[in-house]
């Protein structure tokens, strides 16, 4: 049972257009969702979070954006730059026996274009 | 400041073989996890540890076993490898588990590519 989708495995994107990646979840219990970026042959760093109670959350060139009556968020990158080519992954929390559980997307790989 | 550091970063196995993938961080985080990553999965939670000498389940255990003995390291061990476990690992850590009232970042390591023929 996937709980955290991004249906779309690829996106492409011309260089200083706007990036939109989406990611839906099922689960209701969720409380704090993350943006992580990762690029090849590294480990995943994070990017940018919401809390369920804010419906957007924005830093820089990054923008969250959450909707929790249609369980969707997603992260809008604008304008889009050449180092921002890398695999995005949503993540989805909330504590659970002490400790913060993620639940990941599959990942979502931007090519930005020059 | 290293981070999270993660050793070996690759590794072929035979099944039936058993090794431990071991991650150090140098943050004094208390909570440490172990995560595998497989193509068209995202991450998946194997084990974590809220602190020295604690260890618990996470949403996929089986066929895994951890120790925390120090605080900044956090050891993956499996007994018996098997094809299946043929995956990315990877280790993260965080100063906590979000006790605090802020979500805290979890920091990853770099990943150790397991191969298991």
């Amino acid at each position: 049972d996937q709980q955290v989708k991004q249906n779309s495995p690829s996106l492409s994107v011309q260089e200083g257009r706007i990036s939109i990646l989406n990611c839906d979840y099922t689960n209701s219990m969720f409380d704090y969702f993350l943006w992580y970026k990762k690029y090849p042959a590294e480990g995943p760093t994070f990017l940018i979070s919401i809390s369920s109670i804010k419906d957007k959350n924005e830093d820089g060139r990054f923008t969250v954006f959450l909707n929790k009556s249609a369980k969707h968020l997603s992260l809008h990158i604008v304008p889009s730059q050449p180092g921002d080519s890398a695999v995005y992954f949503c993540a989805a929390t909330r504590m659970f026996q002490g400790a913060q559980k993620l639940v990941f997307g599959q990942g979502t790989r931007l090519t930005i274009n020059p | 400041n290293a981070g999270v550091t993660q050793t070996p970063k690759f590794r072929v196995l035979k099944t039936g073989q058993s090794m431990t993938l071991l991650c150090a961080q140098d943050m004094n985080h208390e909570y440490m996890y172990w995560y595998r990553q497989d193509p068209g999965m995202g991450l998946r939670l194997i084990h974590y540890s809220v602190g020295e000498g604690t260890t618990a389940k996470g949403e996929v255990p089986d066929g895994y076993n951890v120790s925390r003995l120090k605080k900044q390291n956090f050891l993956l061990g499996l007994e018996s490898a098997a094809p299946s476990q043929t995956s990315v690992y990877f280790c993260a850590s965080s100063y906590s588990g979000g006790l605090a009232g802020d979500r805290d970042t979890q920091y990853f390591g770099p990943g150790t590519r397991l191969t298991v023929l």
